[in-house]
Parts: structure tokens; sequence; C-alpha cells
């Protein structure tokens, strides 16, 4: 199942916070983060393991809640180079692997 | 740079052909993936080898089939190409693969059009 991702686009001035949701309406294993900018390929941000694990490196930082299958990606202080599409994957529980990637997210820092 | 490589960067087929896309993953990496991006249907995960056995399997159609051979390099085999197989193509490696919990390196990307 593809999860949903919240909001479907962004638009931010340099310096300010956002926050970008992943909800899936199965169990979750693990979820991923990735960022992809036009024309290239997805890069990978990070992966959340376990239920309310909360991984990140300096202002990329993220949050699994496992019962409620939803996870979080908080960028703060954006900074231009952060514009993109965020995308979460998840990784169901009990279906053998299967990977699903969400929605996608657009977001764009601007001076 | 990754160091995912993929080939070639730009396909141009018309409907019916068959198509073989190839990947060679970094250096160490068992696990490859693929991956299809279309405007429609979004990031669509295809399949998971690892070590030259299928791992998972995603919303692969039955016309594709996908292989990893000994030296662990990738291919994709596309046939009865369809206007709507037209999309971007991945292909990611990992270090290892019991379950896709691994970082994955994105390869460049190669480009389908099918006319």
């Amino acid at each position: 199942q593809q999860p949903v991702q919240s909001p479907q686009a962004v638009i931010l001035r340099e310096g300010e916070d956002a926050v970008i949701n992943c909800s899936s309406s199965k169990a979750l294993y693990s979820v991923h983060w990735y960022r992809q900018k036009h024309g290239e390929a997805p890069v990978f941000l990070m992966i959340l393991l376990k239920g309310g694990e909360q991984k990140g490196h300096e202002k990329i930082s993220a949050s699994f809640n496992e019962k409620k299958q939803q996870s979080s990606l908080y960028l703060t202080a954006s900074q231009l180079s952060y514009s993109g599409t965020y995308f979460c994957g998840t990784e169901e529980r009990g279906t053998g692997n299967q990977f699903y990637f969400g929605t996608g997210t657009s977001l764009t820092v601007i001076p | 740079d990754s160091g995912v490589t993929q080939t070639p960067k730009h396909l141009i087929t018309a409907t019916g052909q068959r198509v073989t896309l190839r990947c060679s993953p970094r250096s160490g990496d068992l696990s490859v993936y693929w991956y299809q991006q279309s405007l429609d249907q979004g990031l669509q995960f295809l399949i998971q080898y690892y070590n030259g056995e299928e791992r998972a399997k995603g919303n692969i159609l039955e016309r594709f089939s996908a292989q990893q051979f000994p030296d662990l390099h990738s291919e994709l085999n596309l046939s009865s190409l369809e206007l709507g197989d037209s999309a971007l193509y991945f292909c990611a490696s990992s270090v290892g693969g019991a379950r896709i919990q691994e970082t994955q390196y994105f390869g460049p990307g190669t480009r389908l059009l099918v006319l």
C-alpha cells in the first residue's frame, strides 16, 4: 500500500522550518526517507527501524511512530540546498520485503 | 557519484520491442534493486536481488524480468513494450539485503521512451 505524504508541496524561506509527514495504513517494519532533485536520482537520507526511533544529523531529523504507522521528517533552518522532492519509503510487516514509496512532497526554499 | 552505474542513459524504442537495462552495483554491495519512476505512478519498487537470488518482488509486470549475475551486475529486461512503459528506471544497491533495511545508493537512471 502506497503511503500518503503531506503536504504535497511547501514553499519556505531560508531559515524556516518544515515538517513532512508519511502515513501508512499497514503495519510497518521500517521507514526510509529520500530526497530527489529535479533530473537526478533519489538520495538516501535516513532509515528508521524501531517504533519511536528518531534519527537525524545536523538540521534534518525524523521520527517513527510505529503504533500509528506514521513518520515525520523535520527540516530546521532550511537552506536553499534543501529544495527537492522528498519521498518516504515503507517496508510493510509480513509482506516479504514489500517496499512502497510515498506520493512525494515538493519542497522549495526561496531566499 | 554514488558508485552505481547504469547503461544506457537514454533509450528510445518502439512499441512491441524488447530492451535490456544494465546496472553495476557499488563495489562490495550484494543487493540490487530496480525502480520505475513515471509521472502518473510515481516511484515504484520493482524487484530486489541479493547475491544472485531474487529476494523481493514489487509491482513488476509479467512482461518484465530481471536477473543478477555472478559478478553481481544486474539486468532488467522489458519486453512487448507499451507506451505506458516510458519512464525513468533506477537501479540501487546496498551492502546486504536480508531485509530492505539498508542504505540504498541509487544510480543515475535510464530514461526509456517508447514511441
